[in-house]
């Protein structure tokens, strides 16, 4: 059964760094395009990132440019999120996320998501 | 930033009744040159990730009930479901994907009356 699986969250300090991974299974990952949304507790779904088949491309959303970074490993299957300068609003469960094939932007499989706490 | 506005907040309909959710972007999600609207329905239940449910406004994802329908073009949108199940309850959301960034409604919570 395809399948997304997040891991890497946990409580880290204002200030602080986090590296999440999201690894693929029973499907050909580098045809889609990922994505991370996250979702702060008990509000709505927020996109943050995407990158494109070959990791040439991405995107990112204002909230996290400059501190976020999106990237892939094909050959592992495997999307991954580094986290810098952690803000107490980044506090969010993170899922990845993948892209249909009909079109970009659109989410057809998520994984379980990883929570993130940024606190002192 | 496309906008996206659902109403209402909440909702509570009883079962075997129909639900109905709107959901209205800041601007038009509507291709021209494909005539497809750029938008897509989520269903999240408590405790677990979010899944799609209609993409292209009305087009079922594999797998959903057909209870579940999607309408609407270019800024007005409706998810309608027909006959309401207890397994329904969960909050939903809307999604344009026409453009970057993506951008969600804020949710509507669907309960049982």
């Amino acid at each position: 059964e395809v399948h997304l699986v997040e891991s890497g969250g946990g409580l880290v300090q204002p200030g602080g760094s986090l590296r999440l991974s999201c690894a693929a299974s029973d499907f050909t990952f580098s045809n889609y395009w990922m994505y991370w949304v996250r979702q702060a507790p008990g509000t709505g779904l927020v996109w943050v990132s995407r990158i494109n088949t070959d990791g040439r491309s991405t995107s990112y959303a204002d909230s996290v440019k400059g501190r976020f970074t999106i990237s892939r490993d094909n050959a592992k299957s495997t999307l991954y999120l580094q986290m810098n300068s952690l803000r107490a609003e980044d506090t969010s469960v993170y899922y990845c996320a993948r892209g249909t094939y009909e079109a970009n932007n659109c989410f057809d499989l998520w994984g379980q998501g990883t929570l993130v706490t940024v606190s002192s | 930033d496309i906008v996206m506005t659902q109403s209402p907040d909440s909702l509570g309909v009883s079962l075997g009744e129909r639900a109905t959710i709107n959901c209205k972007s800041s601007q038009s999600v509507l291709y021209s040159s494909s005539n497809r609207n750029y938008l897509a329905w989520y269903q999240q239940k408590p405790g677990q990730p979010p899944k799609l449910l209609i993409y292209w406004a009305s087009t079922r994802e594999s797998g959903v009930p057909d209870r579940f329908s999607g309408s609407g073009s270019g800024t007005d949108f409706t998810l309608t479901i027909s006959s309401l199940r207890a397994e329904d309850v969960a909050v939903y959301y809307c999604q344009q994907y026409y453009s970057t960034p993506p951008t969600f409604g804020q949710g509507t919570k669907l309960d049982i009356k």
